[in-house]
This record gives structure tokens, C-alpha cells and sequence, in this order.
């Protein structure tokens, strides 16, 4: 397996434009989480889903954060308007189940000028 | 809820000595413990994990952890730093306490290693 697959692997934006970050977890897991990580505030969960569903979105700073899973082996976040202080590092990972150590994806690096 | 611990945002060694990187948590019932590690501009992944068998519990790349109940800690340690050991490490907890074993991160620790 490939592993977790993140993309784009780094994106910069104007304040204002829509970001949508992508991720493809490892097949069979059935756990999908949403990470946010940086100097100020460490590693954030932002949501996790579990067959597909949303479980707990509390991670959600603001209602311009969402998010999707279509299906097992794909998900979305999208920022919408992006502000500068949404630069940061976005994880993607994928466990078997909650309790499980995690698969983390390499990241997605967005930058908001 | 279940919360962690890492003392120390930095831990500053030289080669070939000890590392002691320290874990504390908070737990009602049994945990699940792990240790991550994230090099530069890379994700994290796993080190080792206790899932309740041997309360030693080795890893990856000569790193172990002991799980201590008394002391509700979960210190990773290795005996001789290596130049490549320099990384971000993050210890995580998961227990059935919140209503699922989704885990928490603790903060970090940046472990820089002196020649």
C-alpha cells in the first residue's frame, strides 16, 4: 500500500480564495482524521469520520472550515473564504479503528498571503 | 477525559548519550499509549504503542518505553543518541473514557542532537 496520500503538498493562496485539501487514506481502514499543526497551537484534531461519517467536527475552528468523505477512499477539506491565519500544516491519517495507532499522511503545507 | 503530559518542549543531548523524554497522562481507565516521531517536513509516524501486554514496550530505531501505572507515565528512552535521531516526538493517549478510544497528542518535544 501507497500509504496515505495527501495533496496538493503545498499551496498558497490569496486571503479570500477557496482551498480544498485532499487526502486518500490506506485502504481498509475505516477511521479518517483531519489534523492541523502549528508552532502556536501544536497538533489540532479538526474531525474524524468513521465509515465515511462524520463523527465529531468540534476541531472545526470556524464555519468556513468543512469537510467531506464521499467515500472510503476519499476526503476533503475545504477553507472557504482562507485567511492568513489558516496557515499551517494539515495531516491527513487513517487508523483500523479508533484505538489504533494512526497512518499519518506527509501533510499539506498552505500558506494565506 | 484523557489528557497528556510532555515535559520539556526541547531536550537537548549529545551524541551517543541517553535520551529521556518524558510522558505524563491522565486516564480513568486503562490506556492505549503511543509514541510518534516526525522528521522535517514529513508526517508523523508510530514508534512503538502499549496496548496493555508487556509494560515494556520497544520500538523502532532502538527506542523503548516503559508504561507505569503507579506513576501514570509513559517515558521513551533510548540508550545512545544517534545524529538522526534529531525530530519532533509526540506521546498520545486513547482510552473509552470520552466514549471512544479516539486518541489525544501531547504537545511535542523537539529532541536536538549535539556531535
Amino acid at each position: 500500500d501507497a500509504g496515505v496520500i495527501q495533496s496538493p503538498r503545498h499551496e498558497v493562496t490569496e486571503m479570500g480564495q477557496e482551498v480544498t485539501l485532499r487526502c486518500k487514506p490506506i485502504s481498509g481502514h475505516d477511521y479518517l482524521f483531519w489534523y492541523r499543526q502549528t508552532m502556536m497551537r501544536g497538533l489540532e484534531l479538526l474531525i474524524y469520520f468513521n465509515n465515511n461519517v462524520p463523527i465529531d467536527d468540534s476541531g472545526m475552528p470556524e464555519d468556513r472550515f468543512s469537510a467531506k468523505m464521499p467515500n472510503a477512499s476519499f476526503s476533503t477539506l475545504k477553507i472557504q473564504p482562507s485567511e492568513p491565519r489558516d496557515s499551517a500544516v494539515y495531516f491527513c491519517a487513517s487508523s483500523w479503528r479508533a484505538g489504533n495507532e494512526q497512518f499519518f499522511g506527509p501533510g499539506t503545507r498552505l500558506t494565506v498571503l | 477525559a484523557q489528557s497528556v503530559t510532555q515535559l520539556g518542549s526541547h531536550v537537548s543531548v549529545s551524541e551517543g548519550a541517553l535520551v529521556l523524554l518524558r510522558c505524563n497522562y491522565s486516564s480513568s481507565v486503562p490506556p492505549y499509549l503511543f509514541w510518534y516521531v516526525q522528521y522535517p517536513n514529513q508526517g508523523l509516524q508510530l514508534l512503538l504503542k502499549y496496548t496493555s501486554a508487556a509494560t515494556l514496550v520497544k520500538g523502532i530505531n532502538g527506542f523503548e518505553a516503559e508504561f507505569k501505572k503507579s506513576e501514570t507515565s509513559f517515558h521513551l528512552t533510548k540508550p545512545s543518541a544517534h545524529m538522526s535521531d534529531a525530530a519532533e516526538y509526540f506521546c498520545a493517549v486513547s482510552d473509552a473514557s470520552g466514549g471512544s478510544y479516539i486518541p489525544t497528542f501531547g504537545r511535542g518535544t523537539s529532541l536536538i542532537v549535539h556531535p
